[in-house]
């Protein structure tokens, strides 16, 4: 199985920070990872596939970057809206998630 | 726009087998550019992928569940099914279905449902 690693496990910030998750894989991915955005009581939302793609009416303020083992989400000037618990999930091989980051108002 | 909504036994006795059941609205799942998924997630904790099944039948389970778990499909109805026998506590979750992205690009989640939370308990 790949193991997915994500620092910090939580996080505090101000409204308009820049904030920045990242997410380590056991091996290499060949770029087959994605992020969720998830509140509480609600589903998972997609944000970012492969790497880098930002999915159809995902603000533009969060990107994805990285390669190889090591990924990076970040959100250019955190909003209120996105104040939630953050997940890596890798699709190299089967599926597996990172155990999330909590973003949390400081 | 695609809609997923999970129902089924909420509460399980341990030993027995859990089921449910994912209907989906505005989209067909014989559509070959998908594959229709579950997960779970205990409480407080995170996320954990259960396995899928693509429309021609084919079907993945996670290793460490595969032998509990059955995913079929009924394509008149437009719904998938999730079993897992010989359920315990550590099987007490939010259960997830999802459509997920296959082909050359494919393994991520682009929809989900809201979620139902299945307690094992005597």
């Amino acid at each position: 199985d790949i193991h997915m690693t994500q620092s910090p496990s939580s996080l505090s910030a101000s409204v308009g920070d820049r904030v920045t998750i990242t997410c380590r894989a056991s091996e290499g991915l060949n770029g087959w990872l994605a992020w969720y955005q998830q509140k509480p009581g609600k589903a998972p939302k997609l944000l970012i596939y492969r790497v880098s793609s930002l999915q159809s009416g995902v603000p533009s303020r969060f990107s994805g970057s990285g390669s190889g083992t090591d990924f990076t989400l970040t959100i250019s000037s955190l909003q209120p809206d996105d104040f939630a618990t953050y997940y890596c999930q890798q699709y190299k091989a089967y599926r597996t998630f990172g155990q999330g980051t909590k973003v949390e108002i400081k | 726009q695609l809609q997923l909504q999970e129902s089924g036994s909420r509460l399980v006795k341990p030993s027995q087998t859990l089921s449910l059941t994912c209907v989906v609205s505005g989209g067909s799942i014989s559509s070959g550019d998908y594959a229709w998924s579950w997960s779970r997630q205990p409480p407080g904790r995170g996320l954990e992928y259960i396995g899928y099944i693509y429309h021609g039948g084919t079907t993945y389970h996670n290793p460490s569940l595969r032998s509990r778990v059955t995913i079929s499909m009924d394509r008149s109805r437009n719904q998938f099914s999730l079993k897992m026998t010989s359920v315990t506590a550590a099987d007490t979750a939010v259960y997830y279905c999802a459509r997920e992205k296959v082909g050359d690009d494919g393994g991520y989640f682009d929809n989900w449902g809201r979620g139902t939370l299945v307690t094992v308990s005597s």
